[in-house]
């Protein structure tokens, strides 16, 4: 099984539209969660750290479930500029990377 | 803050070559981390440091990777003799076990590696 499973995608959608991604962890003994941002031929970038108690960043809002070992990412009225590949990442001094799932908005 | 720095960018080169990869992580930070990336593995880490001490490199792929940290500023990845399958985005990254919450890292740009 491995470690950090996101769907590849790619999901395509509209701009404004709300799109939302979703991963699950096998490592019961994490501690730290993040999204990481990661553009076409760039290094990845954090994006928001992710708390039990779910939190927001202006359009984006992550949530966690330890008892489910699941985590989430809502991004709501979609920009062109939110076209990447989103990261779910999981550990505490290592941390590990799931493969990504590829965003892509359209006019 | 300048953030991680690699050199160099780009690098190609022919099968058997020595290739070495350098990074400058945040000054400050007290972990280091050398990644790999390719489309069929996503990001892989193959060792890391702690206070310029390496702490594992159970990622590292086989005995032609070694990697050093000299200096709190300083570390570098090496690969000899260099095959085609090495051909990948090798990304350094650094943290700061001080942050309350977890260690959140920073990439540098990478270095995009072919190897002929």
């Amino acid at each position: 099984r491995k470690e950090v499973e996101q769907d590849p995608g790619p999901f395509n959608v509209p701009e404004g539209a709300t799109v939302a991604f979703n991963c699950t962890y096998s490592n019961s003994a994490s501690q730290s969660f993040f999204w990481y941002r990661q553009d076409c031929r760039k290094e990845p970038k954090l994006l928001m750290s992710v708390y039990s108690s779910g939190n927001e960043d202006g359009r984006f809002t992550a949530q966690l479930n330890r008892a489910s070992q699941y985590i989430s990412l809502l991004i709501r009225d979609s920009k062109l500029s939110d076209s990447a590949t989103y990261l779910c990442v999981t550990g505490y001094s290592t941390l590990t990377f799931g493969k990504g799932t590829m965003l892509l908005v359209s006019p | 803050d300048a953030g991680v720095i690699q050199s160099p960018r780009h690098e190609v080169t022919e099968m058997g070559q020595e290739v070495t990869l350098r990074c400058k992580p945040i000054s400050g930070h007290d972990y280091l981390f050398w990644y790999r990336q390719t489309m069929m593995r996503g990001l892989e880490l193959l060792i890391y440091f702690n206070n310029n001490v390496p702490i594992d490199d159970s990622g590292m792929p086989e005995d032609r990777f070694s990697a050093k940290m000299p200096n709190a500023s300083f570390s570098t990845l090496k690969i000899q003799p260099s095959e085609p399958r090495d051909s990948a985005v090798y990304f350094c990254a650094s943290s700061f076990s001080g942050l309350a919450g977890g260690y959140e890292q920073y990439f540098g740009p990478g270095t995009r590696l072919t190897v002929t």
